[in-house]
Parts: structure tokens; sequence; C-alpha cells
């Protein structure tokens, strides 16, 4: 069955170091998202992205944020100037929804946990 | 903005027995999907069950069922015979269905699930 896959899964920076997270969504998928969950608390909502660009995106999503789709495959979330703040689990997401047999339910990867220090 | 609680933290429930995991949301809007998340150990979030606003007919997936109450704005999980691997945290969610309307996940809290043997 086709999954999103995310890569590192562990990812350990020093402040103010510039990160980037990949993602690869499911093939068919022309929705992207990315969620993060700091330790203990809810799973927040960070940005979609679709037809190469961003759709909608959240507060928390500054301008230390961006999202790229640098091939077919690939999905990126870099963040530019990491704070300690920034130390949560960081999920991809994709959806079908333009499919018309979409479900339009979003899939989630297994998360990339970032340790800022 | 639509919000979703949690009201219980923590519930237990023994082997083979039933569990009803509870969720309440809060929205203006008349057409939404609801869905149930579990999260293990392993911290990625694996999809259980999927609800339709439009649908009266409350969805099931195996030992996995809802109660859907539209008035109400209640959307409850039942855990039918459960299973050590059922022991995980549990998220239900809101995403709007409306036209131009979010495309975020809005998140609960979560409830953890101990399964005793």
């Amino acid at each position: 069955e086709p999954e999103v896959t995310q890569t590192p899964s562990h990812q350990v920076t020093q402040m103010g170091q510039e990160v980037i997270l990949r993602c690869v969504p499911i093939s068919n998928h022309l929705y992207f998202y990315w969620y993060r969950q700091i330790l203990g608390q809810k799973v927040e909502f960070l940005v979609s992205f679709y037809n190469n660009e961003i759709s909608e995106k959240s507060e928390i999503f500054d301008d230390q944020f961006s999202v790229e789709r640098p091939d077919g495959s690939n999905f990126t979330l870099k963040i530019r100037s990491t704070k300690l703040e920034d130390s949560a689990m960081y999920f991809c997401a994709s959806s079908d929804r333009t499919a018309s047999t979409s479900t339009d339910t979003q899939y989630f990867g297994p998360g990339t946990r970032l340790t800022v220090l | 903005a639509q919000t979703v609680t949690q009201s219980q933290p923590e519930m237990s429930v023994q082997e083979a027995e039933t569990v009803t995991l509870s969720c309440t949301y809060d929205t203006s809007e008349s057409d939404y999907y609801l869905f149930w998340y579990k999260q293990p150990p392993s911290r990625q979030m694996i999809l259980v069950i999927r609800q339709e606003a439009y649908k009266q007919q409350n969805a099931t997936e195996n030992r996995f069922s809802v109660n859907f109450q539209k008035a109400a704005k209640s959307f409850s999980l039942k855990i039918s015979d459960s299973q050590l691997g059922d022991a995980a945290m549990y998220f239900c969610a809101y995403r709007s269905a409306s036209w131009g309307g979010s495309e975020k996940l809005v998140f609960g809290k979560g409830t953890k699930l101990t399964v005793n043997p």
C-alpha cells in the first residue's frame, strides 16, 4: 500500500542552524501538508501546498519557515534559523482531494523528530 | 474557529472488552469531515476511521465504530474486542468540507488508551 515517507527520522541541530526536513508524498496525491507536534501537546497545522504554491498557512508558519517541491516527488520544509521552541515532531501528510474518487483524507508520514540544542 | 475537545486525557480497558472514547467539536459549518487517528509509541499518525457529516450512517471499520451525533456535535469512537495493539494515543480531528473552506485538520488534545492484559 502506498505511504508517505519522511527523512530523516531524527534530526539534531544547534540553535540558529538551518534544517531541511524531507517528505515523499503518495505518488498520485497533489495536496501536501506539514504539521508539528510539540512533545505532550496536540498536533498543529503549519501549511498546505498545492499546485506549487502555499494554499493555506497558520500563524506558526512565519518567515523562518518555507516549503518547496523541488522535483516531482519530494516536498520539503525548511527552517532557516532554528530556535529551541522548534523542537517537535514534524509530520508530512498528503491527500488526493482533487481526484474524482477522493476520500479527501490526509495520510501522514512517520514524522521527523527535530531536536534543537 | 473550529475547536475539538477530548475530555478524557486517559482511558483504560481490559483486553477483549469494549471502550468508548469521547470527542466533541464546535463549528458553524454544516459540511465537514471527522476523523480518528491513532498514534502508537512510534508516534506515527495512523488513520482509524472517517465520517462525512452529511452521512447519517455511522462509519465502521472492523472493530472500530463511531457514534456521530451531528446535532450534539459529538463524535465518539468505540473499540470492540480491545487488543494489546490498540494501546496508543487517539486523536479526534475535524476538517471543513465547505467549498473554499480551510484544508487543515484541527486536532483535539488526545486520549491515551491503555489496554490491560
